[in-house]
């Protein structure tokens, strides 16, 4: 069974800060995506990979970036966040057109 | 731009009731939808994949239409259960990215 891990549930974090947010998944899956979900806007892309070391804006990059070093993990980094980034994050990996998602990260900023 | 739109936002039955809902989307040129569940607090689980060349697909009280030329998804629920409270959500795919619509809150009630 496919594993899409994340490294918090839940996270709190101050304005201004550098926050990291870690996805692992166990299935060798080149292609994984990284989403934040706001009540009334559904899933929003923020960026997505599709092998190692490449990456790909979204629709809603700006204030992101994220990092791709090995297949299994990819990771988003807020650069200096900001209150409008607290959001459920959740990150997914696509195994044979079928989206795996892990259980999301509830970020808050203060 | 793809746009997905799901109606209604919300619904509330009473339990054994069969009901639909319903997924729209404006590009039709797309590889598949698919339909996912998501409990509170939790990440998204697949329930049905339809590929774009297919009609329908069917997993137990579940059944997913798509008409791609309209446009339009439905998710047909056979008698419904408590357990089958969750917010619904469909999502179509493009090259690599996945476009979510708001999803649909359902409350089954015993």
């Amino acid at each position: 069974d496919v594993k899409v891990t994340q490294s918090s549930r839940y996270l709190v974090k101050r304005t201004g800060e550098k926050v990291f947010l870690e996805c692992v998944q166990d299935m060798d899956h080149e292609n994984m995506f990284w989403y934040r979900q706001d009540p009334g806007l559904g899933l929003r892309l923020i960026y997505f990979s599709y092998d190692v070391k490449m990456k790909e804006k979204g629709d809603i990059p700006e204030g992101y970036s994220v990092s791709r070093e090995k297949k299994e993990r990819f990771s988003l980094i807020l650069e200096s966040a900001s209150t409008n980034q607290t959001s459920m994050y959740l990150c997914a990996s696509i195994h044979r057109q079928e989206p795996h998602f892990g259980d999301g990260t509830r970020l808050s900023i203060l | 731009k793809q746009e997905v739109t799901q109606i209604p936002a919300a619904l509330s039955v009473p339990e054994g009731e069969n009901l639909v809902l319903n997924c729209s989307f404006t590009d039709s040129a797309i590889y598949n939808l698919q339909w996912f569940r998501q409990d509170p607090g939790k990440g998204l689980t697949s329930l049905l994949l339809i590929q774009s060349s297919q009609r329908e697909q069917t997993s137990g009280r579940l059944n997913a239409s798509l008409d791609k030329s309209s446009g339009r998804s439905t998710l047909y629920i056979a008698a419904s259960q408590p357990g089958d409270s969750a917010t619904y959500l469909c999502a179509v795919q493009g090259t690599y990215k996945y476009i979510f619509g708001t999803g649909t809150r359902l409350k089954v009630l015993a």
